[in-house]
């Protein structure tokens, strides 16, 4: 079945470092990836998305490209900010599926 | 648009008790899913629903039931809670329920249940 794979955190970084959050998938056919964000004591909100391979998804100075040869959809920030302290979920949709797939989460937490 | 709502923001129930987490939505949406968040599992999907009239079981369905008598309203009911139930509960809505290349789902705040 479709799965998703994202690193284990909790993530720790100092303000403007460089983050990434690697995530890896697999499904049957051409999924379309999500990032989710979630800040402390919220629900999910979408990041960024990619449907297709080689899309690049961006918002917020967060990057992440699909990657059909390495099944891949790392989430990238040049300068990180405190306020980017959050859990983010790697997420996939299968084909005509409605249902959306979710790794595990990665707290990432940012220090001033 | 109040965009999904969820009521209540916390519950605690003693085991054997029956309750109901509400979820509403005013976007029109067709799809309507609970998922619960726990610690290391990420989001577990319990039950979703295509439309009004129209639910099916989603990985985790046991313990728990669901109805969609109308597109906005999808709530769902415990039974009889277990402390295997204690989690947080989100329920989500999206514009679309199948056939497009990407859905956006959006999620409400949250339900925090406590069951001991």
């Amino acid at each position: 079945g479709d799965s998703v794979t994202q690193m284990e955190g909790p993530v720790t970084l100092s303000e403007e470092a460089f983050l990434t959050i690697n995530c890896t998938y697999t499904a049957t056919g051409y999924p379309s990836l999500f990032w989710y964000v979630q800040y402390p004591g919220e629900g999910l909100q979408l990041l960024l998305k990619a449907t297709k391979a080689d899309d690049k998804g961006s918002n917020k100075g967060f990057e992440a490209t699909y990657r059909k040869e390495t099944t891949s959809f790392h989430l990238e920030k040049g300068s990180v900010q405190v306020s980017d302290s959050a859990v983010y979920f790697c997420a996939l949709k299968a084909g005509s599926n409605y249902k959306l797939t979710f790794g595990k989460g990665t707290l990432l937490t940012v220090n001033p | 648009n109040a965009g999904v709502t969820q009521t209540p923001k916390f519950q605690v129930l003693k085991t054997g008790q029956s309750m109901t987490l509400q979820c509403a939505q005013d976007m029109n949406h067709e799809y309507m899913s609970w998922y619960r968040q726990d610690p290391g599992m990420g989001l577990r999907l319990i039950h979703y629903s295509v439309g009004a009239g129209i639910t099916d079981q989603g990985e985790v369905p046991n313990g728990y039931n669901v109805s969609r008598s109308t597109t906005e309203d999808f709530p769902l009911r415990l039974l009889s809670a277990a402390p295997s139930q204690t989690s947080v509960y989100f329920c989500a809505s999206s514009p679309r329920a199948s056939g497009s290349s990407y859905n956006e789902q959006f999620f409400g705040p949250g339900t925090r249940l406590t069951v001991l």
